[in-house]
């Protein structure tokens, strides 16, 4: 199939890490997406990770894949109350040739 | 430039009338994008445009009619919807296709309400 699995809702206090997870199941998929959107707002493309890359690092941000179990996640560092927004993962490429998006991951930060 | 702007932001319209969403981008990209979404929902794919012709139509209800006049513009042409199809509607570009060129850059979206 083509779920693609996030949480529905992290909170964290401001200051902290914040950690999304994304669980695909297209294991042919060549590129994973992280968007976040604002309310009421487009979606913005955040970063994005080669399906043969372990990590990626982007300032706040860190992209880990593991292909084995299909599972990617987000770590954004030293949360702001600015990143208060859905995220949302897409796997691309493989059997679709289609940007799958996951469920979404509202992420409320407290100040 | 590297935006998508859409027009108009937002858009009230009853079942018998005719509308369209407009959608532009100045990057040189060559696919376009619509993409339908319902509140607390993720975007759902309607349209693709790739090279000014139409390459995927997600089985999207004839009420719903795309235009690609050229490389930079898309449209989305609303007739007789129903108020189920309010929603915001995203249009999105992208260099191409394939490979690291499928990086896909979106518009603020219309907020369509049917009446």
């Amino acid at each position: 199939g083509e779920d693609v699995e996030q949480s529905l809702f992290l909170s964290v206090r401001e200051g902290d890490s914040s950690v999304i997870n994304c669980t695909y199941t297209d294991s042919s998929s060549t590129y994973l997406y992280w968007y976040k959107q604002e309310p009421g707002a487009g979606l913005q493309l955040l970063t994005y990770i080669f399906s043969n890359m372990d990590m990626k690092q982007d300032q706040r941000l860190t992209v880990l894949l593991n292909k084995k179990d299909k599972h990617l996640s987000l770590r954004i560092a030293d949360t702001q109350t600015g990143d208060s927004a859905i995220y949302f993962c897409a796997e691309y490429g493989g059997a679709t040739n289609k940007l799958i998006f996951g469920t979404g991951t509202l992420l409320a930060v407290q100040p | 430039d590297t935006e998508v702007t859409q027009t108009p932001k937002h858009l009230v319209m009853g079942m018998t009338n005719k509308k369209s969403l407009k959608c532009e981008q100045h990057m040189g990209h060559r696919a376009m994008y619509w993409y339908k979404q319902k509140a607390k929902k993720p975007p759902e794919l309607m349209f693709v445009y790739s090279y000014e012709k139409l390459s995927i139509n997600e089985s999207v209800p004839s009420r719903f009619s795309p235009e690609c006049p050229n490389s930079s513009l898309l449209n989305l042409h609303l007739h007789a919807l129903q108020p189920e199809d309010s929603a915001l509607y995203l249009c999105a570009s992208s260099q191409d296709r394939q490979g690291t060129y499928n990086e896909q850059f979106f518009g603020p979206g219309t907020r369509l309400t049917v009446l």
